[in-house]
């Protein structure tokens, strides 16, 4: 089947507007994760969503940042008033959470720029 | 809380055999240790996961002591095409936290 798909693939916003990230995840896959991935760093963690479990919105790095997912489909994550610092990548990840593997599957990421 | 740390970078020729090593002192009992491979403009490929002794696949092995504070991830025979950066990465089992490392940049000469 298809793999985590993720729109748009650019974006290139004005600082202070807002903006909607999408992420479709592998049907059947429990659990959703976004990151943000500036140049040339590594992974940092924002949210995880489980089922129908409160999400772990611990890496979320202001109120300016939000995540909704319905059920386990689609999940949306909003900036709000867009600073030149949340200029990154943000990646989106499901997997199944069976206790035998914790394998993520990516997304190919959308790339935002904050001008 | 699990941290995990590995070198930033690394180099080597084809047709070595590479091992990336990331300690996670505070490993607990339950938590289990996954790498990812990132190549340029992509998101991490899920390569390896591990509870403890060795695993292979056909693309690597991992090899965690009994202390489970360190885990290397080897990769046998690498080509150019291994240049990536290797992500390692602890699971918390009780809560599915996830623990990152860094990234290790592996470069891969003729």
């Amino acid at each position: 089947g298809a793999g985590v798909s993720q729109s748009p693939s650019n974006k290139v916003t004005e600082k202070g507007k807002d903006v909607e990230l999408r992420c479709d995840p592998i049907s059947g896959h429990t659990a959703l994760y976004w990151y943000r991935q500036r140049l040339g760093q590594g992974l940092e963690f924002l949210i995880y969503f489980q089922g129908n479990s409160a999400p772990d919105k611990s890496g979320l790095p202001s109120d300016r940042f939000s995540a909704e997912r319905t059920g386990e489909s689609v999940s949306t994550l909003t900036i709000q008033r867009t600073q030149q610092e949340d200029s990154a990548v943000y990646l989106c990840a499901s997997s199944l959470v069976t206790g035998a593997t914790y394998e993520q599957y990516f997304g190919p990421g959308t790339r935002l720029t904050v001008t | 809380l699990a941290k995990t740390t590995q070198p930033i970078s690394m180099d080597s020729y084809e047709g070595q055999e590479v091992n990336i090593t990331c300690s996670h002192n505070n490993i607990a009992t339950n938590d289990y240790i996954t790498w990812y491979q990132q190549f340029p403009s992509q998101g991490p490929r899920f390569i390896i996961q591990g509870y403890k002794t060795k695993v292979t696949n056909e693309v690597a092995s991992l090899f965690i002591p009994a202390d489970r504070k360190s885990s290397t991830l080897s990769l046998p025979r690498v080509s150019l095409s291994d240049t990536a950066v290797y992500y390692c990465l602890v699971v918390m089992d009780s809560n599915y936290q996830l623990i990152w490392g860094a990234g290790t940049k592996l470069i891969i000469k003729p």
